[in-house]
């Protein structure tokens, strides 16, 4: 079974600082490794993911994830923080073959931005 | 191009009845997914459509229940409403059903159950 764990419901930054959102997963075969971001009252809509192609993944609004093996980590970054950022992320997974099986979410980390 | 569209927006049913949540693909996808958001929680996934068939399924009872149409879009089915059935139900379509394949959210139907 597939399990991911996201360390941290609320995480707070200041604007213009780093943001790092830490992912962990749990797969017996090679996963898929999704970030989605959900803002109040909207459904999720994707930053990024991983497919096994480049291990360093650049999504939108300047958002970027490693996948790391060894780690077993997805973690998100954004060099500088903007107020828009703030928002709940999801990290997912699904796994090669297991398209049927859906998409496995973590609890999500809530990001607060500080002026 | 027209998104991923969900309604209704809101519904407030009574423990016991019976609810239709609809959804309506992105054009061109042919695989529909549901998931249940409880409040504070991710989203868990209820099941797949690909082309009008169920081809997966998560850790639901089978009061959930649903359909896929000849033009993609879909309902969810939930009968015998319960408390904890209090969710986010947010509709996903993509272009097929692979694993890899991006899965774009529609906005979702908040059910309260009374």
């Amino acid at each position: 079974a597939q399990s991911v764990t996201q360390l941290g419901s609320h995480v707070s930054v200041s604007e213009g600082a780093l943001v790092l959102l830490r992912c962990n997963y749990s797969s017996s075969v090679p996963p898929y490794l999704f970030w989605y971001v959900q803002y109040p009252n909207q459904g999720l809509q994707l930053l990024l993911k991983y497919t096994s192609a480049a291990t360093l993944v650049k999504g939108i609004n300047g958002f970027e994830a490693e996948f790391k093996k060894s780690e077993t980590s997805f973690h998100l970054t954004k060099p500088s923080a903007h107020m828009s950022d703030a928002a709940e992320y999801f990290c997912a997974v699904s796994y090669v073959g297991g398209g049927a099986d859906g998409l496995t979410f973590g609890k999500g980390t809530h990001l607060i931005i500080q002026p | 191009e027209t998104g991923v569209t969900q309604s209704p927006t809101h519904l407030i049913k009574t423990r016991g009845q019976q609810v239709t949540l609809r959804c309506s693909s992105q054009s061109g996808h042919n695989t529909v997914s549901w998931y249940q958001q409880a409040l504070g929680q991710g989203p868990q996934f209820i099941f797949q459509y690909y082309r009008e068939e169920e081809n997966g399924r998560g850790n639901f009872p089978p009061r959930f229940s649903g359909l896929q149409f000849p033009n993609y879009s879909s309902e969810l089915n939930v009968n015998a409403l319960e408390l904890d059935d209090s969710a986010l139900y947010l509709c996903a379509s993509s272009l097929g059903g692979g694993a890899a394949d991006t899965q774009y959210f529609g906005p979702g139907t908040r059910l309260t159950v009374l």
